[in-house]
């Protein structure tokens, strides 16, 4: 079975301070990864994915993620956070080569303080 | 968030009303989704449609009934609620089910029910 952890419920972070947000997955077989972010009364806005090729993704404002398959993990990451980044994070994977559904993980809350 | 509209935003309705969930997408997709976010949890998927057809249905109680009258709308029939049914609803699109496709989410319909 599929399954996305995002171990942190919450993580803080001072602004122009780094920002890693963790997601691990279960999948048996290839794994494709998504990150989506949600700001307050809103719909989930999507910032990037891992399909294959390099491990090292970039997407939307700013983010970036790298794909580990050794550890299982796909860590979202900025290198100087702002306090706009505030909002709730969801990590997302599908088995690669199926028309499986996406399976979220419960998301992470990031707040950016000044 | 232009991509993919939801409307109403946001519901009120007690346990007896009838009320209906639209979802529209702008981007020529072929499948569409209706999500279910409650606080603390993932996102549960609800239905899937591919070409307007209903391919998955993920045990979702009789009193929420889908319709897809063609690729470009969706909507979300509600009739006798449960106050625990009280939810962001979210729809998503995309090209087709086809396991690298993202999903396009709307901002959601927060409903509340009495």
């Amino acid at each position: 079975a599929q399954s996305v952890a995002q171990p942190e419920d919450q993580v803080n972070v001072a602004e122009g301070n780094p920002l890693t947000v963790k997601c691990t997955y279960s999948v048996s077989g290839n794994p494709y990864l998504f990150w989506y972010v949600q700001y307050p009364n809103r719909g989930l806005q999507f910032l990037l994915k891992y399909i294959t090729g390099d491990n090292l993704v970039k997407g939307s404002y700013g983010f970036e993620a790298e794909f580990n398959k050794s550890q299982t993990s796909f860590h979202l990451k900025k290198p100087s956070a702002l306090v706009s980044d505030s909002a709730l994070y969801f990590c997302a994977v599908r088995l690669g080569g199926s028309q499986g559904n996406l399976i979220f993980g419960k998301g992470t809350k990031l707040s950016v303080k000044p | 968030e232009t991509g993919v509209t939801q409307t109403p935003r946001h519901l009120v309705m007690g346990m007896t009303n009838k009320k209906s969930l639209k979802c529209e997408q702008h981007l020529g997709h072929n499948a569409m989704y209706w999500y279910k976010q409650s606080a603390k949890k993932p996102l549960e998927l609800m239905f899937v449609y591919s070409l307007e057809e209903r391919v998955e249905n993920n045990s979702v109680p009789s009193r929420f009934s889908p319709e897809c009258p063609n690729s470009s709308h969706l909507f979300l029939h509600l009739h006798t609620l449960q106050p625990e049914d009280s939810a962001l609803y979210l729809c998503a699109s995309s090209q087709d089910r086809v396991s690298t496709d993202t999903q396009y989410f709307g901002p959601g319909t927060r409903l509340t029910v009495l």
